[in-house]
């Protein structure tokens, strides 16, 4: 079935290193959305990508559409404890149903 | 400009019970979706309502049905309750006839407990 998996399931880092997760779809997909949700809170959008290869920055994160549009990618450079939370990628896999993937839980260390 | 709100905050249910949650989506939107999301997974996908129809349906069991009202804002039923039902139930809005591409809004969420 379709599926949108991410790698790795947890990373603990130290703070000031850098963290990365990975997304991967089965189907292509149209656009592909990221969301962060803290610990006990609900997800929050955080950036859309829509063109093959394309690649955003938002302050320490990085994120990149790959260029067959099945994978996508989020980097934080030198993390801060603030971003502690679960990383969300989804996408429209099947009519306008967006699909998650399975999250990449961060736990930054001080 | 007020965001997208839902009720209750938390619930407690037994088996077999019916429960319905509210959402009223973020100002100017008029699409709605609602996810149901396990503790420890990712949210999925429920359905999603647009001028008051369902426009889209998840891999869902006929027990969860959902409204949609003239003012947008929507409901989400559950029938028969099973222990299995328990989660964050998440509602999401956006605008537009469906969500390919447009960003999605979540609320708080309801905490849905069945004993």
């Amino acid at each position: 079935g379709q599926q949108v998996m991410q790698i790795p399931q947890y990373q603990h880092v130290q703070e000031g290193e850098d963290f990365t997760t990975y997304c991967n779809s089965s189907t292509t997909l149209s656009n592909i959305q990221w969301y962060k949700q803290r610990p006990g809170g609900h997800p929050v959008f955080l950036i859309q990508l829509v063109k093959s290869g394309e690649v955003k920055k938002q302050k320490r994160l990085t994120f990149q559409f790959g260029e067959a549009k099945k994978n996508s990618s989020l980097h934080i450079t030198a993390t801060q404890t603030t971003d502690v939370g679960t990383y969300f990628c989804a996408g429209p896999l099947s009519g306008n149903q967006f699909y998650f993937g399975t999250g990449t839980s961060l736990t930054v260390i001080p | 400009d007020a965001g997208v709100t839902q009720s209750p905050t938390h619930l407690i249910k037994t088996r077999g019970q019916q429960v319905t949650l509210r959402c009223s989506p973020k100002s100017g939107h008029d699409t709605v979706s609602w996810y149901q999301q396990a503790l420890g997974q990712g949210p999925q996908f429920i359905f999603q309502y647009y001028e008051e129809e369902e426009r889209q349906r998840g891999n869902f069991p006929d027990r969860f049905s959902g409204h949609q009202f003239p003012n947008y804002s929507s409901e989400l039923n559950v029938n028969a309750l099973l222990l299995g039902d328990s989660a964050l139930y998440l509602c999401a809005s956006s605008l537009g006839a469906g969500a390919r591409t447009d960003t999605q809004y979540f609320g708080p969420g309801t905490r849905l407990t069945v004993l």
